[in-house]
């Protein structure tokens, strides 16, 4: 999608080890989000960020850090990946201005899957 | 808590075959209604905003109707390539500083030719 990319785009990774996804971004929006997809739950918020080192926890964001050093970075970390996090990660951005839409514009995901 | 429910799980049509998916909300105070579609390996594209009840939003195929409880994503006439699944999102004051969007598992939606 443009303006937004994420990296990578799938991988595999064992029971117990860190594993670091990126979201960049071209657009300079304020906010961004990190989602997991995964069947029957549809998309649930994992953290958020509304500036350059402010972050919050989302619904589900045990066993998650994020960080964001820069306004078009924000970065998803499995501490010690397990099995249950398999899933699709989808980073969003928006900057839901006065005259936003609070529509988001949304990455083409990361596809993890835990061994 | 807000909560988001959409209905059919899935949906089979043949194309020309006009029909409505559901998305029922329960919010403190709706501060928008999204909807996306998303296609296969990839992210949702938003597709519209609703604020208002009787509010309406159209763009090719597909009309977006709110009522106080519950909007609509009608198709009109759909072709195969609609086919895709489509969510439903809320934002309420309970989103936050962030506005942070509520998701519905979706809709999958086939249209067959």
């Amino acid at each position: 999608d443009a303006g937004i990319t994420q990296s990578p785009r799938h991988k595999v990774t064992e029971t117990g080890t860190p594993v670091t996804l990126r979201c960049h971004q071209t657009e300079n929006h304020r906010y961004m989000y990190w989602y997991r997809q995964d069947p029957g739950h549809g998309l649930r918020l994992i953290h958020y960020s509304y500036g350059v080192k402010d972050t919050d926890k989302g619904e589900v964001s045990d066993g998650y850090s994020v960080s964001r050093s820069k306004t078009e970075d924000f970065l998803l970390t499995l501490e010690s990946a397990t099995s249950s996090q398999t899933s699709v990660y989808f980073c969003a951005i928006s900057d839901a201005g006065v005259a936003a839409n609070y529509g988001y514009t949304f990455g083409s995901g990361t596809r993890l899957t835990v061994v | 808590e807000d909560q988001v429910t959409q209905s059919p799980e899935a949906l089979r049509l043949q194309e020309g075959e006009s029909s409505s998916l559901n998305c029922s909300y329960t919010v403190s105070g709706l501060r928008g209604l999204f909807w996306y579609r998303q296609d296969p390996g990839k992210g949702p594209e938003f597709l519209f905003t609703l604020y208002s009840a009787g509010e309406e939003k159209e763009k090719e195929r597909l009309k977006a109707t709110l009522t106080k409880k519950e909007s609509f994503l009608h198709i009109t006439a759909p072709k195969p390539e609609d086919s895709a699944t489509y969510l439903c999102a809320v934002a309420s004051p309970n989103s936050g500083s962030a506005r942070q969007l509520t998701f519905g598992s979706g809709t999958q939606l086939t249209v067959l030719p």
